[in-house]
């Protein structure tokens, strides 16, 4: 299976606990997004990356939120000091962009849990 | 500011008929359209799209119609069938938009056998 892979698929924390979810792309894909989905909502974006540059964030990443794509593959989000709100599905995508628009293709979603 | 809605938050439709879900768009910079389905616990998965160059797309059980004029688009499934029982939900993407997608709120589909 070649789509996009995220782990954990599911983690429950504790308060003020960090975490942190990976997300592998599709191999040949160049961009990366994270949204975030809470029930009975459609997906909000969080941010995205063009190999290794992060070119745009939401203003919902707050200043404990970061995400990182180091060498333009897999990329990683971290939330520091974990508030009961953040409890939500994490999901990642990956598109190829080449000129033309694309679909973009998500992975199973990394769910959270803060308790 | 909700730039995409789906202002029907559910659907029941009866096996074997047409399933139509609707989604409206404020952003005359959306060129791009995309249709995904979602079962609980699972991230969304990708349907099919529509370019703003054009006005339907279909493939297979599904056809998507744009109205630019009417900044609507639709989706029509047929025949539906119980595994078609989901989360639908639009999204609007453009380059001068980010090429970023923004979703609607979804519209669960219930098919009854």
């Amino acid at each position: 299976d070649t789509g996009v892979s995220q782990n954990p698929r599911h983690k429950i924390t504790k308060r003020g606990q960090n975490v942190t979810f990976r997300c592998d792309p599709i191999s040949e894909h160049n961009r990366l997004y994270w949204y975030r989905q809470t029930l009975g909502q459609g997906p909000e974006f969080l941010t995205y990356f063009q190999n290794e540059a992060q070119l745009e964030k939401s203003r919902l990443l707050s200043d404990r939120f970061s995400a990182e794509r180091p060498k333009g593959s897999f990329s990683t989000l971290e939330i520091q000091r974990t508030e009961q709100g953040d409890s939500a599905m994490y999901l990642c995508a990956s598109s190829l962009v080449t000129g033309s628009l694309n679909a973009i293709y998500f992975g199973e979603g990394s769910w959270l849990t803060v308790v | 500011d909700q730039q995409v809605k789906q202002n029907s938050p559910s659907l029941s439709v009866q096996e074997g008929r047409i399933s139509i879900l609707n989604c409206d768009y404020t952003n005359s910079m959306f060129d791009y359209f995309l249709w995904y389905k979602k079962y609980p616990a699972e991230g969304p998965t990708f349907l099919i799209s529509i370019s703003s160059i054009k006005d339907k797309n279909e493939d297979g059980r599904f056809t998507v119609f744009l109205n630019k004029s009417a900044k609507h688009l639709s989706l029509h499934i047929v025949p539906s069938q119980p595994g078609d029982s989901a989360v639908y939900f639009c999204a609007a993407s453009g380059e001068a938009a980010g090429n970023k997608l923004t979703f609607g709120g979804g519209t669960r589909v219930l098919v009854k056998p």
